[in-house]
């Protein structure tokens, strides 16, 4: 069963440092979206990539925020430094660009920076 | 910027109820998604509507996109507690310049279900 991989699950973080995330999207799609969950903003849409080129990242804050696709099984979203605004929970999904592109979701990254 | 509102944010009702989640913009979309979401897990793709009009029915579920491609709405017939969860919709930017597919989500609808 094909299914979107994120690493970590969790992650604590003291303020200051950087933090990494990874994503394998499912074999053959070829959008990949960034997304960030909290109870006050939602699900924000951070960055998406199609056939690993960047296509927008403006929900992104560029200063600290960076979201690369080095092959088309990983794709990374790194902070740094963190700040505690950052707690959320960081999901990656991908797709079939078509119509619409149908979202296929990880499980998540939970990051805590205290 | 493309703005998708949902309503209500909260929802309590009875098992057995009836009850409809709307989702507006001013902006029209290639395509409108319905997600769920559990605790714990990323929003899962429950139905995605294309054609202006569109009514699609899974089960107890009903998706209706409007018209004129701006809006949609999800209608949940006898809800049970299996129901219970974060509704999601979400929409797909209409194509420009190669730069479609963007998908921005609502803010959610947070169901419960009571037995």
């Amino acid at each position: 069963d094909a299914r979107v991989t994120q690493t970590p699950r969790h992650k604590v973080t003291e303020m200051g440092q950087e933090v990494t995330m990874r994503c394998q999207p499912i074999l053959g799609h070829n959008t990949v979206f960034w997304y960030r969950q909290t109870m006050m903003q939602g699900l924000e849409l951070l960055a998406y990539f199609r056939n690993r080129a960047p296509l927008d990242d403006s929900g992104m804050p560029k200063d600290r925020f960076s979201a690369e696709m080095p092959d088309a099984t990983l794709a990374t979203l790194k902070i740094q430094p963190s700040e505690p605004r950052d707690s959320a929970v960081y999901f990656c999904a991908s797709g079939r660009f078509l119509r619409g592109t149908e979202a296929f979701f990880g499980q998540g990254t939970r990051l805590t920076v205290v | 910027t493309q703005l998708l509102e949902q309503s209500p944010q909260f929802l309590s009702i009875q098992e057995g109820e009836n009850l409809t989640v709307y989702c507006n913009s001013s902006s029209v979309f290639s395509s409108l998604q319905w997600y769920r979401q559990e605790p714990g897990e990323g929003p899962v793709l429950l139905v995605t509507v294309v054609t202006g009009g569109e009514v699609k029915k899974l089960k107890r579920l009903t998706f209706q996109f409007g018209d004129a491609r701006k809006d949609s709405s999800l209608h949940i017939t006898a809800a049970q507690p299996g129901d219970t969860g974060l509704y999601l919709c979400a929409g797909a930017a209409v194509m420009i310049y190669n730069q479609g597919g963007k998908l921005i989500f609502g803010q959610g609808t947070e169901l419960s279900v009571k037995p």
